[in-house]
């Protein structure tokens, strides 16, 4: 069946990088765009970044533009998120989804469990 | 872009139903808005596609026909029919807008469903 993992969340301090993966089986990862969203503890849903199946679009949310990177490695399944200059607000958990990406616009229909990234000092 | 907006909470007995709204801002009116539930501690999962017609293509994995939608003007309602305890969770519904090259994603805030 459909599957994203994601990993690499942990405590990072104000300023420094981290970056997150997501690996994707149960389906012909080439063939969807993948998303990231994320929720602040307590919060509710942000969307991210998205990137398009062979990475020719890639948009960011206004908040993380300039210091968020997605990028995608098709061979290896797997959806990365690059983070620089990480600031308090940014803690969340950041979920890892798979769009559907068309004409008609985009839903994300699998999900993964999350990994928690917390910025402090 | 579009700004979709829920009211906080609601509640229903077991067996009852109950319909969460979500709606978009004016100059919006046909757009389509995705439903997803999230139970705590959990991601969240796709529940279904709402469009001026009605629901688009089909339900998400697992997702019982006891869950509907429709819309209304700036309305998109998302109708739980025979409330089971597990259908207790966090209801999002959210949309996109890609014009001229550029993509945003939007979510509204969120409507707490509490089974009685």
């Amino acid at each position: 069946q459909v599957q994203v993992v994601e990993s690499g969340g942990g405590v990072v301090q104000p300023g420094r990088s981290l970056t997150l993966s997501c690996a994707a089986s149960g389906f012909v990862f080439g063939d969807y765009a993948m998303t990231w969203v994320r929720q602040a503890p307590g919060k509710g849903l942000e969307w991210v970044a998205i990137i398009s199946d062979h990475e020719i679009n890639r948009y960011y949310a206004d908040s993380v533009k300039g210091r968020f990177t997605i990028s995608r490695d098709n061979y290896r399944n797997t959806l990365y998120l690059q983070m620089t200059d990480l600031r308090p607000e940014d803690s969340a958990v950041f979920y890892c989804a798979r769009a559907v990406w068309d004409s008609h616009g985009s839903y994300f229909d699998h999900w993964g469990q999350g990994t928690l990234v917390t910025v402090s000092s | 872009q579009p700004v979709l907006t829920q009211a906080p909470s609601a509640a229903a007995s077991p067996g009852a139903s109950v319909t969460l709204t979500c709606t978009l801002s004016s100059d919006h009116s046909n757009y389509r808005v995705d439903w997803y539930q999230q139970r705590p501690g959990k991601g969240p999962r796709f529940v279904m596609r709402v469009g001026t017609g009605g629901i688009v293509e089909s339900r998400g994995h697992d997702i019982p026909d006891r869950f509907s939608v429709l819309a209304s003007g700036l309305n998109r309602y998302l109708t739980i029919n025979n409330i089971q305890e597990d259908d207790e969770a966090d209801y999002y519904c959210g949309a996109d807008h890609g014009r001229g090259g550029s993509f945003v994603a939007v979510f509204g805030g969120g409507t707490r469903l509490t089974v009685l």
